[in-house]
């Protein structure tokens, strides 16, 4: 059964850069059908995609975010990666890692971490 | 980016009840539509893809329908575990865009 595990700090503080990591185990993150990303959720909002990676490291960023984001991918450690930089109050979420089926393009998320509070505050 | 636009934004239904929750696109997204259900403190689970298609391990009292702007996502029979907030999704366009939910709570 595939399993994502989200990780890292769940404080950062204002203009500083969060950084998450997305272990993946009971399958291979190389797995041609898929991509990989990062989704985040704001307290009682819906869900907000932030960008997805393949393994080979091609990434797409939603473009508001764009400038502030990069997400990139370990293969030999079975993980993935976001970094989110210049942070503010507006950027705190519960933010979830999760499959991101790929079809003629990036498609639906069927397979998702427990999600990682993180917190922007001083 | 597309918008998402979910209507009722909450509703009360008693068990049993048949449950209809909609979705419109700011654009024609064909069929490019998935739904998802959110309980308290869980990840959104998958219960739709390409507007109608049942997630294997999704009940069959699920269903969805739409095309082109407008779809639904209908419960029959409503369960006690279907409390929840329901997402819809569009992968029409890049950047993928979700809809504010629908929570559906106990009468």
């Amino acid at each position: 059964q595939l399993q994502l595990q989200e990780s890292g700090p769940g404080l950062v503080k204002p203009s500083e850069t969060l950084s998450l990591t997305c272990t993946v185990s009971g399958g291979s993150i190389s797995n041609r059908s898929y991509y990989w990303g990062w989704i985040r959720q704001p307290p009682g909002r819906g869900p907000e995609w932030i960008g997805s990676v393949y393994y080979v490291g091609t990434t797409y960023y939603k473009p508001s975010l764009q400038s502030r984001v990069t997400i990139s991918v370990d293969t030999s450690r079975n993980q993935f990666y976001l970094k989110l930089s210049s942070v503010t109050a507006a950027d705190t979420a519960l933010y979830y890692c999760a499959r991101n089926v790929l079809g003629e393009s990036l498609e639906g998320f069927d397979y998702w971490g427990q999600g990682t509070l993180v917190t922007v505050s001083s | 980016d597309i918008q998402m636009t979910q209507s009722p934004s909450s509703l009360s239904a008693s068990v049993g009840d048949r449950v209809t929750i909609t979705c419109q696109a700011s654009q024609d997204i064909t069929k490019y539509l998935n739904w998802y259900q959110q309980k308290p403190g869980k990840a959104p689970r998958l219960l739709i893809y390409d507007a109608s298609r049942l997630e294997t391990g999704v009940p069959p009292r699920f269903s969805g329908s739409g095309s082109g702007t407008d779809f639904t996502l209908v419960i029959n029979t409503l369960q006690p575990e279907d409390m929840a907030t329901y997402y819809c999704q569009q992968y029409e366009n890049l950047p993928l865009t979700f809809g504010g939910g629908t929570k559906v709570e106990t009468k």
